[in-house]
């Protein structure tokens, strides 16, 4: 099984629903991490979390929210989703030693 | 002005030469730098990082590091098809804030 697992993997859905991204990891770290990737754009940083009670915001937090249920379960909510938020989304966990990113597999939405 | 920049490419280099590719960074106080190569429809994986000044070798990946010119680079020497892929420079800013580049996207021609 994958280290850090994102649900659902394929999303489409109408402008204005409401949309949950899961990730959860087995790796033990503390900190985790979302990031949207757009072409040309490489990643961009949402949100991120040292731990449960630790939330902060990251370069285009507005639109999205978070909720970090448990040191292994990070959320991402799209609350009324917009076409321009159609995008590949990866959940990683970060190892304090190294400093090294651990990605999931990426959850692709589009929003018609 | 982005923070991390990096040409987005495409960089294109016959099989077997040196790929160099550049990454530049705004934050004075980063110190760890990192890079990382994503194929197509892939996540990124990490190939190197690095916090020092000079230069770190990982088999025939190189990286290296300038902070007073805030420059980082990655060479890949003996270059193959495989290493086809986009090549992502990532920086850690003040509070643990992992700030990644647009990429460059490599290609080796056999």
């Amino acid at each position: 099984d994958a280290d850090v697992t994102q649900t659902p993997r394929n999303r489409i859905t109408k402008t204005g629903k409401r949309i949950m991204l899961e990730c959860s990891q087995t790796k033990g770290h503390d900190r985790m991490y979302w990031y949207r990737q757009d072409p040309g754009l490489g990643l961009r940083l949402i949100y991120y979390s040292f731990d449960v009670k630790d939330i902060n915001k990251g370069e285009i937090s507005d639109g999205y929210s978070v909720s970090r249920q448990a040191q292994a379960k990070f959320s991402l909510s799209l609350e009324s989703a917009i076409p321009n938020q159609t995008a590949l989304y990866f959940c990683a966990t970060h190892s304090g030693n190294t400093g090294e990113l651990f990605f999931g597999e990426g959850s692709r939405l589009t929003v018609l | 002005q982005k923070e991390v920049e990096q040409n987005s490419g495409p960089l294109s280099v016959p099989e077997g030469a040196i790929a160099s590719l550049n990454c530049t960074y705004s934050d004075r106080g980063s110190q760890s730098f990192f890079w990382y190569r994503q194929y197509s429809g892939k996540s990124p994986e990490l190939i190197m990082f690095i916090y020092s000044n000079g230069d770190k070798e990982d088999g025939r990946f190189t990286a290296q590091l300038n902070k007073a010119s805030q420059y980082v680079s990655l060479l890949i020497r003996d270059s193959q098809p495989s290493d086809s892929a986009t090549y992502l420079c990532a920086v850690m800013e003040y509070g643990n804030k992992l700030v990644f580049g647009a990429g460059t996207i490599l290609r080796v021609k056999s």
